[in-house]
């Protein structure tokens, strides 16, 4: 089976910290997607990385940055965290035209 | 852009009873795939069922049928026999058949009533 870790469960995180979010796959998969979830917007996607070192932009990047130096890695930063970024983060892998697996999520609470 | 639309954000259905869950989407593409994926109350986000585009034969997972309209632009999620398990948010996703970007719906909470 595919797995997906992250980092933590839930954090919490002050105004302006710089917060690490990591993802982990087991699989091999060459795509790895970063979204945040809140109730009635669904999940957007921040940023998506197809090799190692490549990353593209999502439809909501502003306020993050992205790392993936190994392919089984993918790391969201939040450089200076603010409130508007409490969310549910989700990290998911997948190879290319397959479904997308997802970790369990990291609930963030920027206070 | 795509857009994927999920015109019920709240459903309940009776324990062994059927639920149909619709979605929607915008596409100018002819050849893509279409998803439904669940979240239980833990998060985890599971695929339900898959559809691919070309495939003019409504895919089917146990209790899990899709109707699939490619004219209509219309992908609805039928669940058969309802089960306590089943309680969950759905989302339904599209996938072009170019570039690596999935777009979701806004989701659909299911509530399963013994």
């Amino acid at each position: 089976d595919v797995k997906v870790t992250q980092s933590s469960r839930y954090l919490v995180k002050r105004t302006g910290e710089k917060v690490f979010l990591e993802c982990v796959q087991d699989m091999d998969h060459e795509n790895m997607f970063w979204y945040r979830q809140d109730p009635g917007l669904g999940l957007r996607l921040i940023y998506f990385s197809y090799d190692v070192k490549m990353k593209e932009k999502g439809d909501i990047p502003e306020g993050y940055s992205v790392s993936r130096e190994k392919k089984e890695r993918f790391s969201l930063i939040l450089e200076s965290a603010s409130t508007n970024q409490t969310s549910m983060y989700l990290c998911a892998s997948r190879v290319q035209r397959e479904t997308q697996y997802f970790g369990p999520g990291t609930r963030l609470l920027v206070l | 852009a795509q857009t994927v639309t999920q015109s019920q954000p709240e459903m309940s259905v009776q324990e062994a009873e059927t639920v149909t869950l619709s979605c929607t989407y915008d596409t100018s593409e002819s050849d893509y795939y279409l998803f439904w994926y669940k979240q239980p109350p833990s998060r985890q986000m599971i695929l339900v069922i898959r559809q691919e585009a070309y495939k003019q034969q409504n895919a089917t997972e146990n209790r899990f049928s899709v109707n699939f309209q490619k004219a209509a632009k219309s992908f609805s999620l039928k669940i058969s026999d309802s089960q306590l398990g089943d309680a969950a948010m759905y989302f339904c996703a599209y996938d072009a058949n170019t570039g690596n970007q999935f777009y979701f719906g806004t989701g659909t909470s299911l509530t399963v009533i013994p």
